[in-house]
């Protein structure tokens, strides 16, 4: 199956400056979206982007996502100390499947 | 709108027992959920797709006799993880499927944290 991949897999940045992640897929998809997990906790959906759209905005945030190179990208803009989470990249398997996940990106927004 | 619910949150057995950890959508009907687990500090990996009314579908490598899926309605899927052991210990994620436009959107429950003695 395929998996994303996101990097960095860590990031610690000021509050108040703009976090950036990256996700790369391997197959063709429909959608990709991306998820918070605050620690030890579930997940909270944050935006899905279409296989048709390249840039979607959401509040703080913004995703783009480039099918010619299989890779997507979540900018966080005027971090906030409760941005702090881990943050995953998810494309569908197809049909009625589950969810393939990247391993995901651990922000640390110090304040 | 779409909430999803799991219990317990946290459970803590002893070695050989069997837990069972349900999900339940609380305002939307899910003909489909999906079980997830999650070991510290890596990223969740599917292990089946539980259907309303028919058999889980398992991902490879995930022994179904051991984790044992039913859906019995639209609104609760259950999974029992049998005969348990330390290596089981992890994190239970579940997702139901909403239609929301044209996409099906997952949305995911809190998770049940197990321990296995």
């Amino acid at each position: 199956s395929q998996q994303g991949e996101e990097d960095p897999q860590a990031l610690s940045i000021q509050e108040g400056e703009n976090a950036t992640m990256n996700c790369s897929y391997k197959t063709s998809i429909n959608n990709l979206q991306w998820y918070r997990q605050n620690s030890g906790r579930g997940l909270v959906h944050l935006i899905l982007i279409r296989s048709n759209e390249r840039e979607k905005h959401s509040g703080r945030l913004r995703v783009t996502l480039d099918t010619s190179k299989k890779s997507s990208s979540l900018l966080i803009t005027a971090s906030r100390a409760a941005d702090t989470a881990s943050y995953f990249c998810a494309t569908p398997l197809g049909g009625a499947d589950g969810l393939t996940f990247g391993k995901g990106t651990h922000l640390i927004i110090q304040p | 709108g779409a909430v999803v619910s799991q219990h317990p949150s946290w459970v803590i057995c002893k070695s050989g027992t069997s837990v069972k950890i349900e999900c339940r959508s609380l305002d939307f009907q899910a003909t489909t959920m999906f079980w997830y687990r999650q070991f510290p500090k890596q990223s969740l990996m599917l292990m089946a797709t539980s259907n309303e009314g028919s058999k889980a579908t398992y991902e490879q490598g995930v022994e179904k006799d051991k984790f044992l899926i039913n859906h019995a309605s639209l609104t609760l899927s259950t999974l029992t993880v049998t005969s348990a052991h330390p290596e089981d210990s992890s994190f239970y994620i579940c997702s139901a499927n909403r239609l929301a436009g044209e996409t099906d959107t997952q949305y995911f429950g809190p998770g049940t944290r197990l321990t296995v003695l």
